[in-house]
This record gives C-alpha cells, structure tokens and sequence, in this order.
C-alpha cells in the first residue's frame, strides 16, 4: 500500500522567511496530493493540493510543487507570518473516494 | 453549511465499556472514513467507507468496528476499549475536491 514520508517534523523560521516541507510517497498510482493545516484543538483543514496532470500550483503565499518521476511533492510558503504556526500533514492517494494516507506531520513555528 | 458532525466531543470512559462515537454529513458524500491521531503517529486511517453497506479495513482496524447503514451516517464502534484506544479521533468525508473533518473526539479509556 501507500507510504508518505513527510519532513522535516518540526521547522523554526523567523517571521518573513520561507518555510518548506517535503514529502515523498511510494505508490506510483497516486495521483492526487492535498496538504492540510491543523492548529492547536482543531480539525485538519485542507489549505492547497495538486494533481498529477499539475506540476506546480500557487494560491497567494503558499504553492506546491510535484515531481512524479521522482515521487515526492513540497509545500512553500513565503512570507510566513506567526498565524501560519501549526502543524502541517501532506497526503497522497488515487482518484477521489479511496484511502488518503497522511505523513506524520510537521509543526511549524513561526517566530515574530 | 456543509459539514461533518462528530459526537461527543469529550469522552472518558473504562476499560471494556462499549462506546459509540457518531458521525454525520450533510454533504451526500459516498466516501467516509474513521482516522485516529496520535502525537508523532499523525493520522492513521482505522476504516473508510465507500459506500452504503461497503467498509473496508484501514492501517489501524484491530480493537474497532463501524457500520454504514445509510450514506450519511459512519459510526465507530469500541465493542471493549482499552487504554491503547486513547486518542483523538477525526471522522471524515470526502468528495473530488477533498476530505472535510469532523470536530474530533477526545477518547479517555482509563
């Protein structure tokens, strides 16, 4: 079955700087790729995904960035601000309506 | 609003005592899934559901049950909890644009 690897687990960034999380995935037959923040006591919210037909997709700050042949996605944001500080899950599975398998996870912490 | 509802929210309970924990969307999603979160673990999958009358097996079923008797309810069931099963817990439904996530449930097996 599915493996994602996510790292790295926690990052530190000062206020303005980028921030970058990458995650490989072992399934070749994976093809959708979503990235969820979770804050403090809250629910997972999905922020951005991609599709294997995408090499690369931007909404504002954030963007993610897909390698197929290589197997493994990023997530970039610029300009981090202390309200980014969470922690962030990448995930992979195949068409919709089958299993998502999550990576452990990085906590993010943004400093100002 | 389109959403997935979990209950309860909060639960504390003994070893071996049957719990139910509910789920519900109102989004007439076919897929719904259980998952349980655990600190450095992440989100492990327990069961999904494709459809009414359709579960299947995730990474983590041992100690769990869930039943899909009509497609918006996924409950999962702890027919004798034990101390491991403590954990939070995310109910989720998913159609072509992504998973939407319950509250969570805080479960307590002391």
């Amino acid at each position: 079955g599915e493996n994602v690897e996510q790292h790295p687990s926690t990052l530190s960034v000062q206020e303005g700087d980028s921030a970058v999380i990458k995650c490989t995935y072992s399934d070749s037959a994976s093809n959708y790729f979503p990235w969820y923040k979770q804050e403090l006591g809250k629910r997972p919210q999905l922020i951005i995904d991609i599709r294997s037909n995408v090499g690369e997709k931007k909404d504002q700050r954030i963007a993610v960035t897909l390698n197929k042949t290589a197997k493994h996605f990023s997530l970039h944001i610029t300009e981090t601000q202390p309200e980014d500080s969470a922690v962030y899950f990448c995930a992979a599975s195949h068409q919709a309506g089958t299993a998502l398998i999550f990576g452990k996870g990085t906590t993010l912490s943004v400093s100002s | 609003e389109a959403q997935v509802t979990q209950n309860p929210r909060y639960l504390i309970t003994v070893t071996g005592k049957k719990l139910t924990v509910t789920c519900s969307q109102n989004m007439n999603h076919e897929y719904m899934s259980w998952y349980r979160q655990d600190p450095g673990l992440g989100l492990r999958q327990i069961y999904y559901s494709m459809n009414v009358e359709v579960t299947d097996k995730g990474d983590v079923p041992e100690g769990y049950k869930v039943s899909r008797k009509e497609k918006r309810n996924f409950p999962l069931i702890l027919e004798s909890p034990s101390p491991n099963q403590t954990s939070l817990y995310f109910c989720a439904s998913r159609d072509l644009y992504g998973y939407t996530f319950g509250s969570g449930t805080r479960l307590t097996v002391v």
